[in-house]
């Protein structure tokens, strides 16, 4: 079966730890996303990625570094600078663009807490 | 500065009832909407797209109405049942970005 994976589903750390989440999908799609979502908002982009080697920061990347060495593995590593980790975060991929369909599909999420 | 806004937080139904989640945005370059279904604790999960060319989709007991004059989208589920209970996001992106931008979410409740 195709899809995204992420892991753990829960993961806690204490406050000052870097933390990274992983993200893998199969589904051979060119674009991986990271979103963190909290209670009663919306989705927030971190980061995204269209190609291996290369991503752009999104709305909230503050706090936050990313790796695209595989085109399977997009994984987010959360610093100590974030000054509010706690969250659930969501990885996501779509295909490489092109006229017609741009779903966008998601993992089933980690959630963080920083204690 | 909200690009998608969904303005209604929550929304009852009783079961069998048409339910109709509302979405509008502002970016006149959008060409491509979605709806996503997402339960607690899980990932959004797909429900149905619509493209800018487009006024209407439909897939089973979804569907998409866009009304690109009012930059207005919305989703009708008919009939609704109490399986359809979660929050509802609306998304939207434009040709030449691989940006999606998400609303605040509806929760709906389908009741029995």
């Amino acid at each position: 079966d195709g899809g995204i994976t992420q892991s753990p589903k829960y993961l806690f750390r204490k406050e000052g730890q870097n933390v990274t989440l992983s993200c893998e999908q199969n589904l051979n799609h060119g674009a991986l996303y990271w979103y963190r979502q909290d209670p009663g908002q919306g989705l927030r982009l971190i980061y995204y990625s269209q190609i291996v080697n290369d991503f752009q920061k999104g709305d909230i990347a503050e706090g936050y570094s990313v790796s695209r060495e595989k085109k399977e593995s997009f994984p987010l590593t959360v610093t100590s600078a974030q000054k509010n980790p706690t969250a659930f975060y969501l990885c996501a991929s779509s295909p490489a663009y092109a006229a017609g369909d741009r779903e966008q599909f998601f993992g089933p999420g980690t959630r963080l807490t920083v204690l | 500065d909200q690009q998608v806004k969904q303005n209604s937080p929550s929304l009852s139904v009783q079961e069998g009832r048409i339910s109709i989640l509302n979405c509008d945005y502002t970016n006149s370059m959008f060409d491509y909407f979605l709806w996503y279904k997402k339960y607690p604790a899980e990932g959004p999960t797909f429900l149905i797209s619509i493209s800018s060319i487009k006024d209407k989709n439909e897939d089973g007991r979804f569907t998409v109405f866009l009304n690109k004059s009012a930059k207005h989208l919305s989703l009708h589920i008919v009939p609704s049942q109490p399986g359809d209970s979660a929050v509802y996001f609306c998304a939207a992106s434009h040709t030449g970005t691989y940006k999606y931008i998400f609303g605040t979410g509806t929760r709906l409740k389908v009741l029995a």
